[in-house]
């Protein structure tokens, strides 16, 4: 069974641009969650989708936005981009939506913002 | 979901002794996760406890969620160096992990 598949595993964008980075979650996981690593912050959670509804949305500016597809993939958008979004992005997928499910995570995506 | 405190933050052992890391809520969870992050890799989930006083072992892995469910801790037996890695708690709380700051151990051959 594929694992959680993340692109493009490296990016390197400016200041001021923005940037799409996708999530293709394990076969028959329906729940997508994102989250941001950063040496200084550490692990913070962005938002999670489910059914293509955004269920849950950590504290993040609206620069940050997501979106889920009727095949369960996910996309995640940051406009603007600042130096401070320079990070590792990674994706995570269960099965549903419940307090009892593994998260399952990708490689992520490794942004650095120039 | 309710962020909680780990600790240490940092652990250096030689190979072979034991390895112990402590997380603590002021509130009651509803459950714990426990993740195991390698330097350059993902997070990838250990286990999980969700009753009071429960204890479940992995090999030379040990996991205990208190009987208050605020706390929990992870003890390795004779570690190795494939032990290397943060290890990070958190509560699933509907899919939100709020992660602690982890604690990373390092193990000297």
């Amino acid at each position: 069974k594929a694992g959680v598949t993340q692109t493009p595993r490296y990016l390197i964008k400016t200041r001021g641009q923005q940037v799409t980075l996708s999530c293709s979650p394990i076969s028959g996981h329906r729940s997508v969650s994102w989250y941001q690593q950063t040496p200084g912050q550490g692990l913070q959670f962005l938002f999670e989708y489910f059914s293509e509804t955004q269920r849950n949305k950590g504290n993040f500016p609206g620069r940050f936005s997501g979106r889920q597809f009727s095949n369960s993939r996910s996309e995640m958008n940051v406009s603007t981009l600042e130096l401070g979004d320079s990070a590792l992005y990674l994706c995570a997928s269960s099965l549903g939506p419940g307090n009892n499910q593994p998260q399952h995570f990708g490689d992520g995506t490794r942004l650095s913002i120039l | 979901g309710q962020q909680v405190m780990q600790i240490p933050q940092y652990q250096h052992v030689q190979e072979g002794e034991d390895f112990t890391t402590y997380c603590n809520s002021s509130t009651t969870l509803s459950n714990i996760q426990w993740y195991k992050q390698r330097p350059g890799g993902h997070p990838v989930f250990l286990i999980q406890l969700v009753k009071s006083g429960e204890v479940k072992k992995q090999k030379r892995l040990t996991f205990q969620f208190g009987e208050a469910k605020k706390n929990s801790s992870l003890h390795i037996t004779a570690t190795q160096t494939t032990d290397v890695g943060t290890y990070f708690c958190t509560e699933n709380a509907g899919n939100m992990l709020t992660f602690g700051g982890g604690t990373r151990l390092m193990v000297k051959p």
